[in-house]
């Protein structure tokens, strides 16, 4: 099945620097890509999400990036603001003739100095 | 915005009790999935549950776990006899469908066994 690494496990940056995650996945056939961010004792939230047909997606500060032949995604935030403190986690699914569920990275624990 | 529902949002319960998790997912949602995540750690897949029946379940979903859409509206997650190791939040999600991207997850469920 599926296996999503993801690093670092803690990432502490200072208010206006960039932030970069990285995850890794195993199955060459998942094709959906979602990223959440989820505060303390609250919900996952999908902030920002890619398919295996783009390399790159952009909303604002944040923007993911997918390399599929070295079947590696990263989440890349610009201009970081103490708010975005939060862990955030990669996931991996395949989606078309079935839906196979969401594997999750193991999280990274973001923190923002302002 | 359309929510994924979830109640009760705290459970305690003694060891060895049945519990009952509900879940009243997006009304035009098919697809239905539990997950859990242990303080601190990912968020794991436990089960999924398209068309009245489950499409797919981690190692995790044994046989003291299942899962019901008894009214069309809802959907439970039952833990037989719980064990200390359960305590966990759970959180229930739905997606669209096969073609359609993203999930959503609900509040969630703490569930804590003593």
């Amino acid at each position: 099945g599926e296996n999503v690494e993801q690093h670092p496990s803690t990432l502490s940056v200072q208010e206006g620097d960039s932030a970069v995650i990285k995850c890794t996945y195993s199955d060459s056939a998942s094709n959906y890509f979602p990223w959440y961010k989820q505060e303390l004792g609250k919900r996952p939230q999908l902030i920002i999400d890619i398919r295996s047909n783009v390399g790159e997606k952009k909303d604002q500060r944040i923007a993911v990036t997918l390399n599929k032949t070295a079947k590696h995604f990263s989440l890349h935030i610009t201009e970081t603001q103490p708010e975005d403190s939060a862990v955030y986690f990669c996931a991996a699914s395949i989606k078309g003739s079935g839906n196979t569920p969401l594997v999750f990275g193991k999280g990274t624990r973001l923190s923002v100095i302002a | 915005e359309p929510e994924v529902t979830q109640t009760p949002s705290h459970q305690v319960t003694q060891m060895g009790q049945e519990v009952i998790l509900r879940c009243v997912p997006i009304s035009n949602h098919l697809y239905f999935y539990w997950y859990r995540q242990i303080l601190g750690q990912k968020v794991e897949f436990l089960v999924s549950f398209y068309n009245n029946e489950i499409s797919e379940k981690s190692e995790i979903f044994d046989d003291q776990f299942s899962v019901e859409r008894p009214d069309g509206s809802n959907f439970t997650l039952k833990i037989r006899s719980t064990k200390l190791e359960d305590s966990a939040m759970y959180f229930c999600a739905s997606s669209v469908g096969v073609q359609r991207y993203g999930y959503t997850f609900g509040s969630g469920t703490r569930l804590t066994v003593v």
